[in-house]
């Protein structure tokens, strides 16, 4: 079965610090994988998509299929990163299966 | 202004009743999908359809139920038979033939079972 995992619930990191935070995947085929957060108030919205290979926010994510991984990295923390973010995976052409969110909080 | 409205924000209900959530789109989206939140568990997904009088269950259907009578409208309704139904309701929409994966979701319904 498709499984999106977020093992950590929680990161905190400083301010200009690097951060990355985990995702790992399970799919028999060509993942399309997402990162999508949820600011404080806000609604969920996506990030960004592995197929676009862009950088939003300063934040890109590469997926490697050898890893099984799509993590999420930004090189210098800001304190407007505090958000919940969730990896996504898509299932079919309709199916959105999200990890379990991890919440970042940049401390200042 | 367009987007997804969902209603209400909060909702409180006691035991053995039925609640319908509402969503509404102005955005022309052919697919609408529901999603539960819960902390530590991220989101799962309750129903979603693809086009008007179609739709599928999602992987925790039990207890729910929804139709699809107008592209705009997808609402969900909480029946009795959830054994947990206190939760965050997110309802999204998509254009999944041009934009697939790029969901637009709603503010979320908080229903709370006293």
């Amino acid at each position: 079965a498709q499984r999106v995992t977020q093992p950590e619930k929680l990161l905190s990191v400083f301010k200009g610090a690097p951060v990355e935070l985990k995702c790992n995947y399970s799919y028999s085929g060509s993942p399309e994988l997402f990162w999508y957060v949820q600011y404080s108030r806000q609604r969920l919205q996506l990030l960004l998509r592995h197929i676009s290979r862009e950088s939003i926010k300063g934040f890109t994510a590469d997926l490697n299929k050898g890893e099984t991984s799509f993590h999420l990295k930004k090189p210098f923390a800001q304190e407007e990163d505090s958000a919940m973010y969730y990896c996504a995976l898509i299932q079919g052409a309709q199916k959105l299966v999200f990890g379990q969110g991890t919440r970042l909080t940049i401390n200042p | 202004d367009g987007g997804i409205t969902q209603s209400p924000k909060y909702l409180f209900r006691k035991e053995g009743q039925n609640v319908t959530l509402s969503c509404e789109q102005n955005l022309n989206h052919d697919a609408m999908y529901w999603y539960r939140q819960d902390p530590g568990q991220g989101l799962r997904l309750i129903y979603y359809s693809q086009i008007v009088n179609d739709f599928q269950k999602g992987d925790i259907a039990e207890g729910y139920s929804v139709s699809r009578e107008k592209k705009e409208s997808f609402p969900l309704t909480v029946t009795s038979a959830q054994k947990n139904p206190t939760a965050f309701y997110l309802c999204a929409s998509s254009i999944p033939r041009s934009r697939p994966g790029e969901l637009f979701f709603g503010e979320g319904s908080r229903l709370t079972v006293l």
